[in-house]
């Protein structure tokens, strides 16, 4: 079956623009992560969604970042007034909560480079 | 709070030797325990878990782990390295009262011909 889609694979932007980043999970996954990698760097948490709850917002850097999600389908990220510290991959993961079947899986990234 | 270490920016070893790439995790109550590995220019894809039960987990392309509750370890091996293993590994803990993991930085696995 399908995995977990990001679009776009890669995006440039000019400094002070808005981005958005799409995050399509598999089907039927609950529960869905957006994580940020700059270079060399480990994954660092952003957003959570479970459901129709409230998301965790807790990882976001700043208020130019926000998410959707839509129920349990397409999430979007948008950033904006990007800045140069914003250049960095930014990964999506789903997953099915519970202690047996929480194992994530991740899209393959947006790398966004802001000139 | 929950936190993890990788504590070696980078791993060096033999084809045909065996290898650990080390994780130690600190959080309240038992872990829920995980490991990533990261192929160039491409998502994290998962490895093994440790949830509850045997202590010796087994996961995908020949890899084990260990989980050392004493030790707060969860160190990542195989008996022996190919080439094809380079790549980026990342241990994650989780409280399982909560819902969002907490990676590590990664350690770099390089696999010498």
């Amino acid at each position: 079956g399908a995995g977990v889609s990001q679009s776009p694979s890669n995006k440039v932007t000019e400094k002070g623009k808005d981005v958005e980043l799409r995050c399509d999970p598999i089907s039927g996954h609950t529960a869905l992560y957006w994580y940020r990698q700059r270079l060399g760097q480990g994954l660092e948490f952003l957003i959570y969604f479970q459901g129709n709850s409230a998301p965790d917002k807790s990882g976001l850097p700043s208020d130019r970042f926000s998410a959707e999600r839509t129920g349990e389908s397409v999430s979007t990220l948008t950033i904006q007034r990007t800045q140069q510290e914003d250049s960095a991959v930014y990964l999506c993961a789903s997953s099915s909560p519970g202690p047996r079947t929480d194992t994530q899986y991740f899209g393959p990234g947006t790398r966004l480079t802001v000139l | 709070a929950q936190s993890v270490a990788q504590p070696e920016d980078q791993v060096n070893v033999a084809e045909g030797n065996p290898l650990t790439v080390k994780c130690t995790y600190s959080v309240s109550g038992n872990p829920y325990l995980f490991w990533y590995v990261q192929y160039p220019n491409r998502g994290l894809q998962f490895l093994l878990k440790y949830i509850t039960g045997d202590n010796l987990v087994k996961g995908s392309y020949g890899f084990e782990a260990e989980f050392n509750k004493s030790q707060t370890s969860f160190h990542l091996k195989k008996p022996s390295a190919l080439v094809s293993d380079s790549a980026l590994y990342f241990c994650a803990v989780r409280d399982p009262r909560r819902y969002i993991p907490t990676f590590g930085r990664g350690t770099s696995l390089i696999v010498h011909p």
